[in-house]
């Protein structure tokens, strides 16, 4: 399974465009990525999750390169409620038993 | 109650204890997941299963045994319990194929403390 990096932790204030960036050298040709969004005290919560070039649903967008060795998870004008910890998960359905979600980026928004 | 639900909530139990946390969905998902959680660290993963009498280890299965006899619920059992399983553990769901490239549903997670 791809090992996968981020930043432990990130501010920003109310309003701002933020982006996370994942590093994953050694993806696989087969491999997803994925970013999961936790508040305290709650399981994970799917944001999105891409292939290749970009993605964008309602409350994030995904930016993938070509060479896929990295992604960034893009959160338009966050409020308040943003903070929580987010993680990046690479991998693919061969790969249930060594899904590991790492320490992921905790984003704390100020107003 | 639709959705993915876990019990009980909050547990202690002493060590050598034999503690099971119990794991329900109701979308009839094939895959499902155990996690457990420590303070500061990101979640692991402790078993899975793929269907009904199908499950698998994951990256800390020791300790801990799981059964799915039923394809909505997802037991798992501390059989002797050790105050380093004190945690919170997480169930989740995915609808088919495998839990990275299908969305994954998370429970609201059993914090167990192992005195």
């Amino acid at each position: 399974l791809a090992k996968t990096t981020q930043p432990i932790s990130m501010d920003s204030y109310e309003g701002q465009e933020v982006n996370i960036t994942c590093s994953h050298n050694n993806i696989a040709t087969n491999d997803y990525i994925t970013w999961y969004q936790q508040f305290p005290s709650q399981g994970p919560r799917f944001i999105i999750q891409g292939y290749k070039t970009k993605v964008t649903n309602e409350v994030a967008s995904l930016f993938i390169p070509a060479d896929r060795k990295s992604s960034t998870l893009s959160l338009p004008r966050v409020s308040l409620s943003d903070t929580a910890v987010y993680y990046c998960l690479v991998g693919n359905e061969a790969n249930n038993n060594d899904m590991r979600f790492g320490a992921g980026t905790r984003l704390t928004v100020k107003p | 109650d639709a959705g993915i639900t876990q019990s009980p909530r909050y547990k202690i139990t002493e060590t050598g204890r034999q503690v099971t946390l119990m794991c329900h969905q109701t979308w009839s998902h094939s895959y499902m997941f155990w996690y457990r959680q420590d303070l500061g660290h990101g979640l692991r993963l402790i078993y899975y299963s793929a269907a009904a009498d199908i499950t698998d280890k994951g990256e800390v299965p020791d300790g801990y045994v799981v059964s799915r006899s039923k394809t909505e619920n997802f037991p798992l059992t501390l059989e002797s319990a050790t105050r380093s399983q004190t945690s919170v553990y997480f169930c989740a769901s995915s609808e088919s194929a495998g839990g990275l490239s299908y969305e994954q549903y998370f429970g609201p997670g059993t914090r167990l403390t192992v005195t």
